[in-house]
């Protein structure tokens, strides 16, 4: 079964930490998403990458890193983490080209206190 | 822009009912259009997947149509289970993927 593994389903931090969220998939997938879904804001596109070492900023980069070294592996940093930053991030992939779909993590629970 | 709507937000149906769920986009250049289900506080389960050159997508009791050149799709579940209470969403790709807010479905027994 393919798949896409957010590393953490619930996070706490605090204010001013450096936070890494990883994702990894394991179907060879070309492409790699970042969003985050707040009530009422639906989800909204943080980073996306197209290959390994891209990177294309989506919607709402601000206060957000993005980091692809290896081409399964995607993760968002956040530099230093604010309350505004606590939300639910779900990852996603999805291979090359207009015919295929998405697929996402379970989504990993940040909150920042 | 891309512009994604679903009508209606929320919907209560009993048991055995069929759903009907809207989905509009406001730009029809579209690569394909995807239908996605979340249950509380987890991810996104892929539904169905429509190419923008197809009319529909089939699978199970689950039936999914696509005009695209009115920008509009819609989601038919039929002979609703308490099991599928969730939020369905709608995406649409082009570059990028855009997503509708979502129904919120309860299915009661």
């Amino acid at each position: 079964d393919v798949k896409v593994t957010q590393s953490s389903r619930y996070l706490v931090k605090r204010t001013g930490e450096k936070v890494f969220l990883e994702c990894v998939q394991d179907m060879d997938h070309e492409n790699m998403f970042w969003y985050r879904q707040d009530p009422g804001l639906g989800l909204r596109l943080i980073y996306f990458s197209y290959d390994v070492k891209m990177k294309e900023k989506g919607d709402i980069p601000e206060g957000y890193s993005v980091s692809r070294e290896k081409k399964e592996r995607f993760s968002l940093i956040l530099e230093s983490a604010s309350t505004n930053q606590t939300s639910m991030y779900l990852c996603a992939s999805s291979k090359q080209g207009e015919d295929y779909g998405y697929t996402f993590g379970s989504g990993t629970r940040l909150t920042v206190v | 822009k891309q512009e994604v709507t679903q009508i209606p937000a929320a919907l209560s149906v009993p048991e055995g009912e069929n759903l009907v769920l809207n989905c509009s986009f406001t730009d029809s250049a579209i690569y394909n259009l995807q239908w996605f289900r979340q249950d509380p506080g987890k991810g996104l389960t892929s539904l169905l997947l429509i190419q923008s050159s197809q009319r529909e997508q089939t699978s199970g009791r689950l039936n999914a149509s696509l005009d695209k050149s009115s920008g509009r799709s819609t989601l038919y579940i039929a002979a609703s289970q308490p099991g599928d209470s969730a939020t369905y969403l709608c995406a649409v790709s082009d570059y990028k993927l855009s997503f509708g807010a979502g129904t919120t479905v309860t299915v009661r027994a």
